[in-house]
């Protein structure tokens, strides 16, 4: 079935990085977008940006440049978020999800929590 | 881009309709029909219930529906059952980003 399978939760200490994956399956990888959002503790949903699935391309919401890296190895049809320098206020789960229509997000993975404390 | 303005919380009764609010501005709701909703269980990831203010995706139940009128979209469940003890969000495309309101915790009394 179509699916997005992320990668176990992961515990950081501050000033290092982290990459999350996401890997689809079920359906043909390129044809849709990953877009990838976070979500703290008790905190509602953020996009943080989208990654284009034919080409490459990512773009970041604001607030979510500089440190936040969106690739892909379509080989594999999975999806990679990095993030470096990193924060405790970064602590938060994170999602990728498929956009069947810009802005519209149909199928979510399970969610990784990424956990940055000394 | 500021988050869309959700109420924190709303209840209701089984059987019960309930309404959700959702309020942006000309620059998301206002200016495009590329209103969603999501649901989403405690440690759960969200699920998709309402796309382009109204439609719903295969699978979703008609007692969910949406709506919107300038710059509020609207959430309706009729017919309220336990299992929808949720949080749901609703988000807006902004022409060339994704906003997301703070959420709303739904109580089934």
């Amino acid at each position: 079935q179509v699916q997005l399978v992320q990668s176990e939760s992961e515990l950081k200490k501050p000033g290092a990085s982290v990459k999350i994956s996401c890997k689809a399956s079920g359906y043909i990888f390129r044809n849709y977008a990953i877009n990838w959002m976070r979500q703290a503790p008790g905190q509602g949903l953020e996009w943080m940006g989208w990654i284009n699935t034919r080409n490459g391309n990512p773009a970041y919401a604001q607030g979510f440049t500089g440190r936040f890296v969106f690739s892909l190895d379509s080989a594999v049809s999975t999806a990679y978020l990095e993030i470096n320098s990193l924060k405790a206020d970064d602590t938060a789960v994170y999602y990728c999800a498929r956009d069947i229509l810009t802005a519209v997000f149909d199928i979510w993975g399970q969610g990784t929590m990424a956990t940055v404390s000394s | 881009q500021s988050a869309l303005t959700q109420p924190a919380s709303v209840s209701g009764s089984p059987g019960q309709s309930i309404t959700f609010s959702c309020t942006g501005t000309s620059r998301d709701i206002g200016g495009y029909n590329r209103v969603s909703w999501y649901q989403q269980h405690p440690g759960k990831a969200p699920k998709l219930m309402i796309y382009d203010v109204s439609n719903r995706p295969s699978g979703v139940s008609d007692r969910f529906s949406g709506s919107k009128s300038g710059n509020t979209a609207s959430l309706t469940i009729s017919g309220l059952q336990a299992e929808d003890e949720a949080d749901y969000y609703c988000s807006s495309y902004t022409g060339s980003s994704t906003v997301f309101g703070g959420g709303t915790k739904l109580t089934v009394l």
